[in-house]
């Protein structure tokens, strides 16, 4: 059974047009993050939550939000996508931040812009 | 931050073994991780290694840890056409993982 679940698979959007994309997670993790990963390029952190604590990586465009309401759900927002925004974008989960509560990832969506 | 490097391609006959490579360059990194990724889907954890550790084994896939040279592999025994995919090694900085940029694994019949 999935673990960290994404919804849509996949999003179309149009340029300009506030788009949502969610994630749950039935781990019980007090950790979750956000990553864009463009095509045949490594996974990139967005921003991550320690509980109800948010994390911004420095060079997160400020097109880029998130909230995350409860422990099981976090969502990504983009506030006006541009066409460079077209990516897949993952969700993980981790029980804490150290390196021995390794990340565990959902199935991502796939973003495209119109 | 970390750098981390990774053959980018490697092609493997179904049966055979398939070893792939990853440098990295911070020595401050206490976990090293591979991850799998088939097309159109998230990271799948594989197996990941205490920097302290220099082997780790678990079913068919066995993780090589040089930590004077930084060089870690994954070795797959017995490669079958669902292992192919593209394979991340990432080390940790804290809660932050440094990826390679992921190799490319082709099994071919």
């Amino acid at each position: 059974d999935a673990m960290v679940i994404q919804n849509p698979r996949y999003q179309v959007t149009q340029f300009g047009k506030p788009v949502t994309l969610s994630c749950s997670q039935t781990l019980n993790h007090n950790v979750m993050y956000w990553y864009q990963q463009k095509s045949s390029q490594a996974p990139k952190l967005l921003f991550h939550y320690y509980d109800k604590d948010f994390n911004n990586e420095a060079d997160t465009p400020d097109n880029f939000q998130s909230r995350r309401p409860n422990t099981s759900f976090c969502f990504l927002d983009i506030r006006s996508p541009g066409l460079g925004d077209a990516a897949m974008y993952l969700c993980a989960t981790s029980r804490g931040q150290g390196g021995n509560q390794p990340q565990h990832f959902g199935d991502g969506t796939r973003l495209s812009i119109l | 931050g970390e750098d981390v490097e990774q053959s980018l391609f490697l092609s493997v006959r179904e049966g055979d073994s398939s070893v792939i490579n990853c440098t990295y360059t911070d020595s401050s990194s206490t976990y090293l991780y591979w991850y799998k990724q088939e097309p159109g889907a998230g990271l799948q954890l594989l197996t990941y290694i205490f920097s302290n550790m220099d082997m780790k084994q678990d079913q068919r896939l066995t993780v090589l840890l040089n930590k004077k040279d930084k060089h870690l592999s994954l070795r797959i025994a017995d490669t079958q056409t669902g292992d192919s995919a593209i394979y991340f090694c990432a080390g940790n900085l804290g809660y932050k993982l440094s990826f390679g940029a992921g190799t490319t694994v082709t099994v071919r019949a």
